[in-house]
């Protein structure tokens, strides 16, 4: 049973645009929300998070919004750039049982740059 | 800086045979320690985690193991691959205190023929 969802397992955004990664979740108790970036044959790298007390998280080019009712959060990438290109995971955990243990991952956004 | 280390990268086994794949951390003391394993057309799925020497929890049943005979030494094994073991698996750590967020190693690319 996922509990995570990437519906999307590919998107091609062009260079300079804006990059939007959509990510559901069916667990109510989810309150903490991250988003992990994976090169080929590499292990995924942290990118940003998100508590549910918030609905928004800024980091540079990279931006998380979180709809707790509608229990979506996505990913922005503005602007977009070819070393963006890369697998990306959402995953969710409760907050009261903090510890990558209880990480549920999606199935992951493959985004690459149309040249 | 804590760094991850994880091998080999790939590996093509023949099913029946063992497999034994090991990931060390430096950098840090008393790590969480996580094996996960992401399937064709799956998301990263936890395998096992650890919270300290010798303890060893499982997610998930299956034909593999494992072990954690160093505080920063981690160890995935299995007696018989199977067809299905076929995937990437990632040695990840976390710090205890904030261990929601993982670190992942490079990951190894498992074939079962």
């Amino acid at each position: 049973d996922q509990q995570v969802k990437q519906n999307s397992p590919s998107l091609s955004v062009q260079e300079g645009r804006i990059s939007i990664l959509n990510c559901d979740y069916t667990n109510s108790m989810f309150d903490y929300f991250l988003w992990y970036k994976k090169y080929p044959a590499e292990g995924p790298t942290f990118l940003i998070s998100i508590s549910s007390i918030k609905d928004k998280n800024e980091d540079g080019r990279f931006t998380v919004f979180l709809n707790k009712s509608a229990k979506h959060l996505s990913l922005h990438i503005v602007p977009f750039q070819p070393g963006d290109s890369a697998v990306y995971f959402c995953a969710a955990s409760e907050g009261d049982q903090t510890g990558a243990n209880n990480l549920f991952f999606g199935t992951g956004t493959r985004l690459t740059v149309i040249p | 800086s804590q760094t991850i280390h994880q091998w080999p990268a790939t590996l093509v086994q023949p099913v029946g045979s063992p497999l034994s794949l090991e990931c060390t951390v430096e950098g840090t003391s008393n790590p969480n320690l996580y094996w996960y394993r992401q399937a064709a057309g799956r998301g990263l799925q936890l395998l096992f985690y650890s919270v300290g020497i010798g303890q060893i929890s499982s997610e998930v049943p299956q034909n593999l193991s494992a072990s954690r005979p160093q505080d920063r030494q981690f160890i995935l094994s299995s007696k018989k691959l199977l067809l299905s073991d076929s995937g990437f698996y990632l040695c990840a750590w976390s710090v205890v205190q904030y261990d929601t967020e993982a670190f992942f190693g490079q990951g190894t690319r498992l074939t079962v023929v």
